[in-house]
């Protein structure tokens, strides 16, 4: 089965750069997503298709995929932005798939 | 807006079935389909499966098929999941999530989530 693979966390000071990497077989073939989640909230889409950013998602938020490789930058960080993210893509038989989830910690 | 909102919590005993509902509004529901995302405690999330709202066309992960069914009724709004021969492990927290494609486009809307809590 297809595997996404995030670090576990992620911290960063405010007003800085955070780098989320997701990693997986060919993952530049495809579309990847990024989910935001609070603690007991729902999750949030924050990055479709690799870069879109959805309707109400700040600036700050850019997402890139090449290679074996997305990237979701965080620019400016701010303590809002502590939560858990994950990264999701479609394997080939259109099953999606999850990343395992990075924590970011704003310190 | 858009809402999507779930059903309430559940406990059910290991063996049994759990179907949880997922009543969508203020958007054209035949448009999209139904994504069901599950969460256990303390855990990642895990795509169940995705239904598409126009034609009931099916896409199950492979480690539910065969214990899961998804359903719409499009003269309510709502998406049902059922999960048959609970297990202790399966105890979590499930989504809806609305796409406009099967795959390739992100999940813009999500539920509430419910819980299922499967114990004896």
């Amino acid at each position: 089965s297809y595997e996404l693979t995030q670090p576990p966390s992620v911290s960063v000071s405010p007003g800085q750069t955070a780098s989320i990497t997701c990693s997986g077989d060919k993952l530049g073939d495809k579309y990847v997503c990024w989910y935001q989640q609070k603690p007991g909230q729902s999750p949030v889409l924050v990055i479709s298709e690799d870069k879109k950013r959805p309707s109400g998602i700040p600036e700050r938020f850019s997402g890139s995929n090449s290679g074996n490789t997305a990237t979701l930058t965080i620019s400016g960080t701010q303590a809002m932005d502590e939560a858990d993210y994950y990264c999701q893509a479609w394997d080939s038989s259109t099953a999606g798939v999850f990343g395992t989830g990075t924590k970011v910690t704003v310190l | 807006q858009v809402q999507l909102v779930q059903s309430g919590a559940e406990v059910k005993k290991p063996g049994a079935s759990v179907k949880v509902s997922c009543k969508a509004s203020a958007y054209t529901f035949t448009s999209y389909g139904i994504n069901w995302v599950r969460q256990a405690p303390g855990q990642g999330l895990e795509w169940m499966g995705w239904i598409s709202a126009y034609n009931g066309k099916t896409n199950y992960a492979p480690k539910f098929q065969g214990r899961v069914t998804m359903t719409t009724d499009t003269s309510t709004t709502t998406a049902y999941m059922e999960l048959r021969s609970l297990r202790s492990d399966d105890t979590a927290v499930y989504y809806c999530a609305r796409s406009l494609q099967a795959a390739g486009t992100g999940f813009d809307y999500w539920g509430q989530g419910t819980l299922v809590t499967v114990s004896s």
